[in-house]
């Protein structure tokens, strides 16, 4: 069966540091993959998908980046945090050629101070 | 551009009791829409996926419907426990690329009391 995995899960970073956030997948081979970010009070909102490796596509100019250096591996990134990345960020795959359905990992929760 | 609405935005009810959550779209040329559940502090988890050309699905006690013309679907849960309080999420897809957008609704937050 497949299952996916989101790291950390908990994360307070300083204005203007770093940000690393991975997610894998495992049990299925060539999947499409998103990141998600929900903010308090807000729905959730599309920032990246891929669908191969190295491609990627952004759905909203920001802060942050996203990469995919293996075909079950996306990773998020920041060079340096903004108080408004603080979020609930959410990685999620489906089945390409299949049904779309989307599922989803536990989520990464970033508070930036 | 897409737009869901989830009403309501928060309902409490006593264990037992049959509840509706309702999910209304802009857009009616949708691929599939599908209904999770998100507990505090978590992730997504799939609760039913309706392709387009259906009109309803079923798992255990909860029952999805889906009418595209009108731009509405449905999640049906049948003798509600305290463990089914979570927020209810309805994401209608546009096609069935991953280029595609799936956009989510608000969210119904509900409480089953014991």
């Amino acid at each position: 069966s497949q299952t996916i995995h989101q790291w950390p899960a908990t994360l307070v970073q300083p204005v203007g540091s770093p940000l690393s956030l991975e997610c894998t997948v495992e049990g299925t081979s060539n999947p499409n993959l998103y990141w998600y970010r929900q903010a308090a009070g807000r729905g959730l909102q599309l920032l990246f998908y891929s669908v191969g490796i190295g491609q990627i596509s952004s759905e909203v100019p920001q802060n942050l980046s996203a990469s995919r250096p293996q075909d079950r591996q996306f990773i998020l990134s920041s060079k340096k945090l903004l108080l408004s990345d603080s979020g609930f960020y959410l990685c999620a795959w489906s089945v390409r050629e299949n049904t779309g359905e989307l599922f989803f990992g536990e989520g990464s929760r970033l508070t930036v101070l | 551009k897409q737009e869901v609405t989830q009403i309501p935005a928060a309902l409490s009810v006593p264990e037992g009791e049959n509840l509706v959550l309702n999910c209304s779209f802009t857009d009616s040329a949708i691929y599939n829409l599908q209904w999770f559940r998100q507990d505090p502090g978590k992730g997504l988890t799939s609760l039913l996926l309706i392709q387009s050309s259906q009109r309803e699905q079923t798992s255990g006690r909860l029952n999805a419907s889906l009418d595209k013309s009108s731009g509405r679907s449905t999640l049906y849960i049948a003798a509600s426990q305290p463990g089914d309080s979570a927020t209810y999420l309805c994401a209608p897809r546009a096609g069935k690329t991953s280029y595609d957008k799936v956009i989510f609704g608000p969210g119904t937050s509900l409480s089953v009391i014991p």
